[in-house]
């Protein structure tokens, strides 16, 4: 089945600094998601992207769909200690299941 | 509430018994999610319904599993004699309109299972 592939598995981060995560996969995706989950909650989605090449912001979030339709990242900019989580980019293709990656896990030291 | 809720929020079972897991979803949302998360990892896709029926049941992992929306609203999970690889969270999640393409989902806070 298809696999997606996130990077890196945790990192550890000054308050202030900027933050960036990937990921990738095998076979193409026409939707991707980055959801962000904090411990004893369900995912909670932060940015769809729905067109190859898509930039889109949330504040202080940027995601871009990779133009090859396999790859998506997500940056966070002056990260504060409220960012702390595992962040999960999820695929879709049509009306297929999503698929996750394994996560991000994110701390911030203040 | 708002929101997707989930009961219990914990769950815990001796190995061999059932268990039935219970998502309300939010008001209206035609479409509903299971998704099994065991940790460190994602969620991974078990079953989706389209209000009462049952279209994908692909992700469930063995005829022990079961799931039902009976009227379109409320869904059950249930799981037969509970084996320790069962543990995991069990996330519910609905959409508003049907998954013909994507259509953003919203997650319940998931009901924990640890299978002893």
């Amino acid at each position: 089945g298809q696999q997606l592939n996130q990077s890196p598995q945790s990192m550890f981060i000054q308050e202030g600094e900027d933050v960036s995560m990937n990921c990738t996969s095998s076979s193409i995706f026409n939707t991707w998601l980055w959801y962000k989950q904090e411990p004893g909650e369900g995912p909670v989605l932060l940015i769809a992207l729905y067109k190859a090449g898509e930039l889109t912001s949330n504040g202080r979030l940027t995601a871009q769909f990779g133009i090859t339709r396999k790859d998506s990242f997500l940056n966070i900019s002056a990260s504060i200690p409220s960012d702390v989580g595992i962040y999960f980019c999820a695929g879709a293709v049509g009306n297929t299941p999503l698929v996750f990656g394994k996560g991000t896990r994110l701390s911030v030291i203040a | 509430g708002a929101g997707v809720s989930q009961s219990p929020r914990y769950k815990v079972a001796k190995r061999g018994q059932d268990v039935a897991l219970r998502c309300d979803p939010i008001s209206g949302h035609v479409s509903l999610f299971w998704y099994q998360q065991a940790l460190g990892q994602g969620p991974e896709f078990l079953t989706y319904f389209q209000n009462e029926a049952q279209l994908d049941k692909s992700g469930l992992p063995s005829d022990r599993f079961f799931a039902e929306r009976p009227e379109g609203s409320v869904s059950t999970l249930k799981i037969q004699r509970t084996q320790q690889e069962d543990s995991a969270v069990y996330l519910c999640a609905s959409s508003l309109a049907p998954a013909s393409s994507y259509n953003e989902q919203f997650f319940g806070p998931g009901t924990r299972l640890t299978v002893l």
